[in-house]
């Protein structure tokens, strides 16, 4: 079946590094991916919408230049939480579509837990 | 804002028992409905995507149906086991192609 792995699973830094966390379609190939966060007892919140080859489409109230998304090949995506702060620790996964279309499920990676001190 | 709301929040029950929870969700401009099934320390993973009023599908011992109409949809587990034990968590398709979640149901199943 389709597999999606996200790295790293774990990350905590210090307040004002910037982290990146990736996210690859490992058996095949996503024009489009999702990043989701989480926070405590809440639920899958989307962030944004990765699209291969073009910019990214963000939710309302998620910061653009605060996390920045680069979908540069159909297998990889990547988010990058930049100069982050305490209230950026939170879950944050990823999904990719191998098919297109309201019936198709989305891949999901397993998720990177990030802790900023 | 759409709202997918999902009930009980958890669920705890005895290995055998049989189980069902709820998703509900707007009636209107529906597309799909997702259920997936996420086990600790895992991804997420697909069990139905149902897009017909009156669909009811079914992977092994556990079953979903659908009713667009008034906005649910129910996941039962037939004869629970521990290995079931995970959050459900339903999702709602929208006709942007985005997936709004519910918060999920957690499901412990004692042995």
């Amino acid at each position: 079946g389709a597999v999606v792995s996200q790295h790293p699973s774990w990350v905590i830094c210090k307040s004002g590094t910037s982290v990146k966390i990736e996210c690859r379609s490992l058996d095949f190939q996503a024009t489009t991916m999702f990043w989701y966060r989480q926070f405590p007892k809440q639920s899958l919140m989307l962030m944004a919408t990765s699209n291969e080859g073009s910019k990214a489409t963000y939710e309302q109230g998620v910061e653009k230049d605060k996390f920045l998304i680069n979908h540069a090949s159909l297998t990889l995506s990547t988010l990058t939480v930049t100069s982050a702060h305490p209230e950026d620790s939170s879950f944050y996964i990823c999904s990719a579509r191998d098919v297109q279309g309201r019936n198709q499920p989305q891949h999901f990676g397993d998720g990177t837990r990030l802790s900023i001190l | 804002i759409l709202n997918v709301e999902q009930s009980p929040q958890s669920l705890h029950v005895q290995e055998g028992d049989s189980t069902n929870f709820t998703c509900s969700f707007p009636s209107s401009n529906f597309y799909a409905l997702h259920w997936y099934r996420w086990e600790t320390a895992k991804s997420p993973e697909a069990l139905f995507v149902m897009t017909l009023n009156g669909d009811e599908k079914k992977k092994g011992r556990i079953s979903a149906t659908l009713n667009t109409k008034e906005g649910y949809s129910y996941l039962y587990i037939k004869g629970s086991q521990p290995e079931d034990s995970a959050t459900y968590l339903c999702a709602f398709y929208n006709q942007g192609g985005k997936l709004i979640f519910g918060q999920g149901t957690e499901l412990s199943v004692k042995p």
